[in-house]
């Protein structure tokens, strides 16, 4: 079962700032947050990954928590192309175990 | 390289038959995944192997399933004796892992099966 809960759908407007939050109360102290996203009809897309400090990369900034039971993933201007299906996984060094992930729409 | 490929992108099939799909990975990744997507849900894990041994299975690879990882590279999963409830698509995915914990996955396209 997956080790993380994300809400269903949520929306945001064109151009600004997505934020989608990730409980993960029960991760382990070695266990990775890591962020994908599916465009439909297409195969999971990376974004980022981290540990306990924050991360940026070209694609968006992860924010987690000091007690590190929480995470959440900004995209600092969404665009249409931003329409997916948004997961947040833990693992250390095994398989992935997705959740039902969160739908978000951007909105013109 | 051009990231994780799978063939074919879609397979239909009478059921009953039986059906091989092929993965790709990245050339240097050493771990390769099987995922299970049916509709409105997220990818559901059905094996992985690091090299050339297969690490885990889940419960959902019943016997009619089999995968395999012949000298570490590509991958292939069959099905035999299809049922319809088979029709999904199927993603694979690669990383780089040893001791420590993953690199980020990849994954391909997927193959999409419709049992008829």
């Amino acid at each position: 079962d997956a080790k993380t809960t994300q809400p269903p759908s949520m929306d945001c407007a064109e151009g600004r700032a997505a934020n989608l939050p990730c409980n993960h109360s029960t991760i382990s102290g070695n266990e990775y947050v890591y962020w994908y996203r599916q465009i439909h009809s297409q195969g999971p897309q990376y974004i980022i990954h981290g540990l306990k400090n924050n991360e940026t990369n070209e694609m968006a900034s992860l924010i987690i928590t000091e007690d590190r039971k929480s995470s959440t993933l900004i995209l600092p201007h969404a665009t249409l192309r931003d329409t997916a299906v948004y997961y947040c996984i833990v693992s250390y060094g095994q398989n992935f175990v997705f959740g039902p992930g969160t739908r978000l729409s951007v909105l013109p | 390289d051009t990231g994780v490929s799978q063939d074919p992108r879609h397979k239909i099939t009478k059921r009953g038959q039986n059906v091989t799909f092929r993965c790709d990975p990245i050339s240097e990744h050493n771990r390769l995944y099987w995922y299970r997507q049916t509709l409105g849900q997220g990818p559901e894990f059905l094996t992985y192997f690091q090299n050339e041994a297969q690490l885990e299975k889940s419960r959902l690879l019943s016997d009619r399933f089999s995968a395999e990882r012949p000298k570490g590279s590509f991958s292939t999963l069959e099905i035999q004796r299809t049922e319809q409830g088979d029709s999904a698509m199927y993603l694979c995915a690669s990383s780089w892992g040893d001791r420590g914990p993953n690199t980020e996955a990849f994954f391909g396209q997927g193959t999409r099966l419709t049992v008829v």
